[in-house]
């Protein structure tokens, strides 16, 4: 069973507008991490933001925020304000246990263009 | 040089080839990773390296034969590749166990193709 799923293939947004990205998880474990990652044409995986699952608030950075609702096993991504140099790939990914070494589980991914 | 760097960016290599991807970070991460990122498929994770030591290795054939000499640098040693290896070869790294939210750092990657 898959444990990230993302089920936005891609999605066009107009600048400026907000755009919301999907990703819901499965574990059982009740010490997990999530991530998102942005991944532009040139390849390089960049890191965005970070929620514990013991955080009670949403993270949030700069133009991006975390939605999560632990109960639904939700994390969407919300980019406020998108901007032409948001176009990439997004990519949801889970830690399960709480060792910062532990591998991380990607999702497929979202392609996001933002429309002029 | 800051961040994680990778060389070379781009390897052409026939199936009779031997050759190396390398990996290096400037971060004073512990923990360290290989990832194959092909078309249309999620990125699957190879190795991992914690403390120069292997602790994950998913699966992987024994074509791909990983080496951390130390916590800064990591090698990926091929040979006989199959022509489905053309790929992304992605390396990361982390904070060591108990640091750190355990977010991984990306390197730019290696565009390998395998003839």
């Amino acid at each position: 069973a898959q444990k990230i799923t993302q089920t936005q293939p891609g999605m066009f947004v107009q600048e400026k507008e907000a755009v919301t990205l999907d990703c819901t998880y499965d574990t059982s474990d009740p010490s997990y991490g999530l991530f998102w990652y942005k991944q532009p044409s040139s390849g390089e995986m960049i890191f965005l933001i970070y929620q514990g699952s013991y955080d009670q608030q949403n993270a949030t950075e700069g133009r991006y925020s975390l939605n999560f609702q632990k109960a639904r096993k939700s994390a969407n991504l919300v980019i406020s304000a998108s901007q032409l140099g948001d176009s990439a790939m997004y990519f949801c990914a889970m830690r399960e246990g709480d060792s910062s070494a532990s591998k991380i589980i990607f999702g497929s991914g979202t392609r996001l263009s933002i429309r002029p | 040089e800051t961040g994680v760097t990778q060389t070379p960016r781009h390897l052409v290599m026939g199936m009779t080839n031997k050759k190396s991807l390398k990996c290096e970070q400037h971060l004073g991460h512990n923990a360290m990773y290989w990832y194959k990122q092909s078309a249309k498929k999620p990125l699957e994770l190879m190795f991992v390296y914690n403390f120069k030591e292997q602790t994950e290795n998913n699966s992987v054939p024994s074509r791909f034969s990983p080496e951390c000499p130390n916590s800064s640098h990591l090698f990926l040693h091929l040979h006989t590749l199959q022509p489905e290896d053309s790929a992304l070869y992605l390396c990361a790294s982390s904070q060591a166990a108990g640091q750190g939210a355990g977010e991984q750092f990306f390197g730019p990657g290696t565009r390998l193709t395998v003839l």
